[in-house]
């Protein structure tokens, strides 16, 4: 397996620009997870998905973010508009099972200008 | 507010010596703990886990300690080696909702 895939893996963007982050997870895994990295904060959970439905967002910064989970192959995490502050590196995780191993990818690096 | 704190952003170890990292938690109902390991320009990945009915898991050369009545683990390497070189992050859950609060991390780099 190819493991979780991101793209991009950088995005360099204004403020004020919309940003779309994208995840495909694990064939077979039920569970994804966005994630965000900060040098203060560690990693931080932003919201999770069970078989494509939005199950936990208490996580999720502000309303200038958004998640979506179309489908069991693919999820989206947008941030419109950007700001500075949301420079981070966001990673999606998926699993098979809530409290089986999370298997992360290897993120995108976002710099808001 | 963060749950899980891992003080100490760096440590720098001797190769063939011992690396120690420590974790603390302010949450008595997390039950279950893992530390993950990452890579420059790559995701976490799962290193080692321990139940809270436990109070030590060894894998090899990676031993986690848990002491519950003071809300501290550590993780041990033992000997370290240079690809031990990486960001180490404690992290820990609650088995009702079973949501992965981490710390910030401790870069560990380990010298020849």
């Amino acid at each position: 397996d190819a493991g979780v895939i991101q793209s991009p893996r950088h995005e360099v963007t204004e403020m004020g620009q919309e940003v779309t982050l994208r995840c495909k997870p694990i064939s077979g895994h039920d569970y994804l997870f966005w994630y965000r990295q900060t040098m203060m904060r560690g990693l931080e959970l932003l919201i999770y998905f069970n078989n494509n439905v939005p199950i936990d967002d208490s996580g999720m910064p502000e309303d200038r973010f958004s998640a979506k989970m179309p489908n069991a192959s693919f999820s989206t995490l947008k941030i419109q508009p950007s700001e500075p502050r949301d420079s981070a590196v966001y990673f999606c995780a998926s699993s098979s099972d809530i409290q089986e191993t999370q298997y992360f990818g290897p993120g995108t690096r976002l710099l808001v200008l | 507010d963060q749950q899980v704190k891992q003080n100490s952003p760096s440590l720098s170890v001797q190769e063939g010596r011992i690396s120690i990292l420590n974790c603390d938690y302010t949450n008595s109902m997390f039950d279950y703990f893992l530390w993950y390991k990452k890579y420059p320009a790559e995701g976490p990945t799962f290193l080692i886990s321990i139940s809270s009915i436990k109070d030590k898991n060894e894998d090899g050369r990676f031993t986690v300690f848990l002491n519950k009545s003071a809300k501290h683990l550590s993780l041990h390497i033992v000997p370290s080696q240079p690809g031990d070189s990486a960001v180490y992050f404690c992290a820990a859950w609650r088995s009702n909702d079973y949501k992965l609060s981490f710390g910030a991390g401790t870069t560990v780099t380990v010298r020849a």
